[in-house]
Formats: C-alpha cells, sequence, structure tokens
C-alpha cells in the first residue's frame, strides 16, 4: 500500500505570495496517476492537478503540479485570496484503488 | 451542466444500514467509472469504493469491505451504496465522484451520514 505524505500541514502566507506544497510517496507513483485537489470550508474538493502536471478545466494558470517518482509539487504561483483553503495529493493504485494524502492547509498570515 | 447530486443520508443507530444514491446529470453516467469517498468531522479525505463503467471491477476500502455494496444503473444514471452494519467511525459527509484521467473530477455536493446511538 502506497501512503502519501504531505508537508507542510500547515503553510501562511499573505496574498501574492508563493506557496509550495509537497507530497510524497512512500514508494513510486506513476506520474500519470497523480492529482491535486484543493478543498474550502464546507464545498466538496475541487481537481486541480491531474497527470502530476496538467490543469483541469477552469483552473488558472498560477497553479501548476510538477514531480515524478515519490516527490511531487503543487505550486501557487501568487495567491489570490480565494486560494486560502486545504490542498489533497491522490495517486490512483491498485489496493487500495485511490489514496489521498492528509493534507496541507494554506491559511491567510 | 454536468452535476452529481447526493441523497439518503441520516441519523441511524449503530449496527443500522442506510443507502445512499448519487444522480447524474449533464453527462453519460455509463462512460465514466464512479467512487464514493467520504471525510469524516473535521478529517481528511478517505477513499471508500469504486465501479467501472459497466459495473465489472468493484473495489473496496478495506475500512467497509463486507459491509458496503456499491451498484450503479446507468438506464436510470443513478450511483448507489448500501451501507450495512454501520459503526461509529462511518460518521462521515459522502461524496459521489466521477473518475477521469486517475483523477476525479465531478464531485457531487455530499450527503451527511451520522452513526449515533
Amino acid at each position: 500500500e502506497i501512503v502519501l505524505t504531505q508537508s507542510p500541514g500547515t503553510l501562511s502566507l499573505s496574498p501574492g505570495e508563493r506557496a509550495t506544497l509537497s507530497c510524497r510517496a512512500s514508494q513510486s507513483v506513476t506520474s500519470s496517476y497523480l492529482a491535486w485537489y484543493q478543498q474550502k470550508p464546507g464545498q466538496a474538493p475541487r481537481l486541480l492537478i491531474y497527470g502530476a502536471s496538467s490543469r483541469a478545466t477552469g483552473i488558472p494558470d498560477r497553479f501548476s503540479g510538477s514531480g515524478s517518482g515519490t516527490d511531487f509539487t503543487l505550486t501557487i504561483s501568487r495567491l489570490e485570496p480565494e486560494d486560502f483553503a486545504v490542498y489533497y495529493c491522490q495517486q490512483y493504485g491498485t489496493s487500495p484503488l485511490f489514496t489521498f494524502g492528509p493534507g496541507t492547509k494554506v491559511d491567510i498570515k | 451542466e454536468v452535476q452529481l447530486v447526493e441523497s439518503g443520508g441520516g441519523l441511524v443507530k449503530p449496527g443500522g444500514s442506510l443507502r445512499l444514491s448519487c444522480a447524474a446529470s449533464g453527462f453519460t453516467l455509463s462512460s465514466y467509472n464512479m467512487n464514493w469517498v467520504r471525510q469524516a468531522p473535521g478529517k481528511g479525505l478517505e477513499w471508500v469504493s469504486s465501479i467501472s463503467s459497466s459495473s465489472s471491477y468493484i473495489h473496496y476500502a478495506d475500512s467497509v469491505k463486507g459491509r458496503f455494496t456499491i451498484s450503479r444503473d446507468n438506464a436510470k444514471n443513478s450511483l448507489y451504496v448500501q451501507m450495512n452494519s454501520l459503526r461509529d467511525e462511518d460518521t462521515a459527509v459522502y461524496y459521489c465522484a466521477r473518475t477521469r484521467n486517475y483523477g476525479m473530477d465531478v464531485w457531487g455536493q455530499g450527503t451527511t451520514v451520522t452513526v449515533s446511538s
């Protein structure tokens, strides 16, 4: 079973700053199988990135994904007020079929 | 508009049963694998179960295996999960979500299940 670890747990930043979120897997993950989500309080998660680096439909280009193997990164180039939220990485595997990381909360400094 | 709408949540006693439904609109359900994902209060996301487009392949998380049964009716554009032998730890918001490109690109608003005596 692949375990995903996200760091930091909380990231305190100001609007306009750059956010770098890490997702580390306990075993190598096929890049095609790595996704990132944003979740705001009281809302369903929203797909941001699939295939490690492809933006989902309608996602602004300030969001970018990178990485391979066991280390993946979500970068928000300049934080907008609406970007303060919790971010999850997710991998597609065999058993379990999907695994989510514990999340990184990006809050306002 | 592409949309998923869950229903069927509620308060149930430990050991009880509940059936959740997810109605799909704006797309052809039969073309997609589908999932249930849950989120306990104040916690992260937990994948629960997945079903392939034609119901040929079904997967469960170990935490629900033997107690939950996922199913779908493509003719009715609906996804279901039958939850039996419910436990306190099954308390969560349950989301249905569409699989695409090994991620989940469309999510419902969620339905709340509370297991409590």
